[in-house]
């Protein structure tokens, strides 16, 4: 079964770098996934595809401080430079055969 | 500029019926996958369903089909959810994304509660 888990929380504070981690299911880590931020109140927005090559494909007007890379069946989404308005839920998601896949989500606190 | 503008949630009974309307702009939409996306309250994001450019393919979450219809119209550039026989779990917003396998657009959601 096609799984995305993500930490619930994770805290850092301004200025600094935090990285975000997906770990996808077993027998799913060549899979490509997708990350998104949703920040209070708002709807998400597509941030960028992350290959299982580390390779990834950023959105439409996303800073450069955001970055994506792999390791094994794991997904990270990189944050420097960390400003409040970083504050929000990061959700990776990806696909299979008829199907899309959400992550839990990982609220972001920036102190 | 892409814009994906949802409408027609509110308040419906259980076991009422609701059709959910996106107006897409910016792109152009009949050739873009179109997909489905809700969140309960305090809840993370859920797939419901997409559909291919043309409309002929189109995928379900398990716990909406039978219940949900995706469609589209292209000379309209939108995008529809025929929602019937709807329960208290279907409550969430609504989100209207483009593309099937990686939305990278999504509008700010319409607001569908079933309660009596």
């Amino acid at each position: 079964q096609l799984v995305l888990t993500q930490s619930p929380s994770a805290s850092a504070s301004l200025g600094v770098s935090v990285k975000l981690t997906c770990t996808l299911s077993s027998g799913h880590s060549s899979y490509a996934i997708a990350w998104h931020q949703q920040q209070p109140e708002k709807g998400p927005r597509y941030l960028m595809k992350v290959n299982s090559d580390g390779s990834h494909m950023k959105g439409d007007g996303i800073p450069d401080r955001f970055s994506g890379s792999s390791s094994g069946a794991e997904r990270y989404l990189t944050i420097s430079s960390l400003q409040s308005e970083d504050e929000a839920d990061y959700y990776c998601q990806t696909w299979g055969t008829g199907i899309v896949v959400f992550g839990g989500g990982t609220k972001l606190i920036v102190l | 500029e892409v814009q994906l503008v949802e409408s027609g949630g509110g308040l419906v009974q259980p076991g009422g019926s609701l059709r959910l309307s996106c107006a897409a702009s910016g792109f152009t939409f009949s050739t873009s996958w179109m997909t489905w996306v809700r969140q309960a309250p305090g809840k993370g994001l859920e797939w419901v369903a997409n559909i291919k450019e043309d409309g002929y393919e189109k995928y379900y979450v398990d716990s909406v089909k039978g219940r949900f219809t995706i469609s589209r119209d292209n000379a309209k550039n939108s995008l529809y959810l025929q929602m019937n026989s709807l329960r208290a779990e279907d409550t969430a917003v609504y989100y209207c994304a483009r593309g099937g396998w990686s939305p990278d657009y999504w509008g700010q959601g319409t607001l569908v509660t079933v309660s009596s």
